[in-house]
């Protein structure tokens, strides 16, 4: 089945501790898209990627890094200069067509304490 | 930046009953996408209307989009407790960008 993999599904971190999260597909899509989302909030963009070794900071990059050397992987790193870090992380993909939908991951709840 | 903004943010109904849930976004759009989270989980997409379409329709969810008044609407017609999530519209934040922005959403309960 293709689809979209994050892990881990839950993830707890000392403060001052730089995190990765993972997210890989196999669905072959060229964009993929890291999201922010605080309880009772909307989603807020990280990240992107169009294609491979090419990313655009979101709306909310400071304190965040990606890297992008596989079509399939896009891994998101928190960093300890990320100020509020406990959150849920969303992963999605889609084709580089603005008529495509987003394909996303079932996320990473991310602590810091 | 917020591009969409749901309304209302949450909503209560019998099942069997209609929902609607309506959202206004702020820039033109090319299209505007509905999604359903279902708690703890990713979301998932429903439907999406193109700039120059008016309505439509996918099993039970009738979407509408009026372009004059950057606003569209979400109906979910002889709602099933299933149907219970959150529900975001989205957009791109204007033309050329790759930036797909959500509202905040509505919580729709639906009670058996």
């Amino acid at each position: 089945d293709g689809g979209i993999t994050q892990s881990p599904k839950y993830l707890f971190r000392k403060e001052g501790q730089n995190v990765t999260l993972s997210c890989e597909q196999n669905l072959n899509h060229d964009a993929m898209y890291w999201y922010r989302q605080d309880p009772g909030q909307g989603l807020r963009l990280i990240y992107y990627s169009q294609i491979v070794n090419d990313f655009q900071k979101g709306d909310i990059a400071e304190g965040y890094s990606v890297s992008r050397e596989k079509k399939e992987s896009f891994p998101l790193t928190v960093t300890s200069a990320q100020k509020n870090p406990t959150a849920f992380y969303l992963c999605a993909s889609s084709l580089r067509n603005p008529n495509s939908p987003l394909h996303f991951g079932n996320g990473t709840r991310l602590t810091v304490t | 930046s917020q591009q969409g903004e749901e309304d209302p943010q949450a909503l209560s109904i019998q099942e069997g009953e209609n929902a609607t849930m309506n959202c206004s976004y702020k820039t033109s759009i090319n299209n505007l996408q509905w999604y359903r989270q279902n708690s703890g989980r990713g979301l998932v997409h429903l439907i999406l209307i193109r700039s120059n379409e008016r309505e439509k329709h996918s099993g039970r969810l009738r979407v509408t989009l009026d372009t004059s008044k950057k606003s569209s609407s979400l109906l979910i017609t002889a709602s099933r407790a299933a149907d219970t999530a959150s529900y975001f519209c989205a957009s791109y934040s204007g033309a050329g960008s790759y930036q797909l922005t959500f509202g905040k959403g509505t919580k729709l309960s639906v009670i058996p």
